[in-house]
């Protein structure tokens, strides 16, 4: 079956500090990936998706960038963080057969 | 583009009660997906339920259900018989199936509070 991780599950981090966050996907092959931002109290803000390896597209301009090294490898990215991009980050992959978009446990981000 | 609004920023029902969460869509893309996920206070996003734009019939899973009206281009789900554990925040999403992937667009949620 397959299954999503991400992590770190919570991370706080000063203005200006870089970010890593990390989401992989085991037993698809070719998936297509998400990055999502969920602010305080607010829905859900589509950041990237990928359709395949070193294929990204950007939603909205900000301070974020995403990348996929592999297949199965999302991250999600910063050089500076700014206190605006506090949050819930979730990855999530799309099962092609019914359109579902499977999340991860998600990623509780805040900066200082 | 596509649109997703859900305009009840919370609701209130009693256990055992049926509510209905409202959610209207705006797209003019003949083939698109509605979806409903349940997000508690974890964090998760559960998937509930699936309606696509060309499915006759209304989608059921279990207690959840998917009142689709085309005409009106609305969404709502309904939860019947609502338990303690139905409390959360839901979230209507949409998705247009013939750009060759699909990306999900979500409306800004509505928190469902069931008390005893």
């Amino acid at each position: 079956s397959q299954t999503i991780h991400q992590w770190p599950a919570t991370l706080v981090q000063p203005v200006g500090s870089p970010l890593s966050l990390e989401c992989t996907v085991e037993g698809t092959s070719n998936p297509n990936l998400y990055w999502y931002r969920q602010a305080a109290g607010r829905g859900l803000q589509l950041l990237f998706y990928s359709v395949g390896i070193g294929q990204i597209s950007s939603e909205v301009p900000q301070n974020l960038s995403a990348s996929r090294p592999q297949d199965r490898q999302f991250i999600l990215s910063s050089k500076k963080l700014l206190l605006s991009d506090s949050g819930f980050y979730l990855c999530a992959w799309t099962s092609w057969n019914t359109g579902e978009l499977f999340f991860g446990e998600g990623s509780r981000l805040t900066v200082l | 583009a596509q649109k997703i609004t859900q305009t009840q920023p919370g609701m209130f029902v009693q256990e055992k009660e049926a509510v209905t969460l409202d959610c209207t869509y705006d797209t003019s893309d003949p083939s698109y997906g509605l979806f409903w996920y349940k997000q508690p206070s974890s964090g998760e996003m559960i998937f509930l339920i699936y309606q696509g734009s060309y499915d006759q019939q209304n989608a059921t899973e279990g207690r959840y259900s998917l009142n689709f009206q085309k005409a009106r281009k609305s969404a709502n789900l309904v939860i019947s018989a609502s338990q303690l554990g139905d409390s959360a925040m839901y979230f209507c999403a949409m998705s247009l199936m013939n750009t060759g992937f699909q990306k999900l667009v979500f409306g800004t949620g509505t928190r469902l509070l069931v008390s005893p």
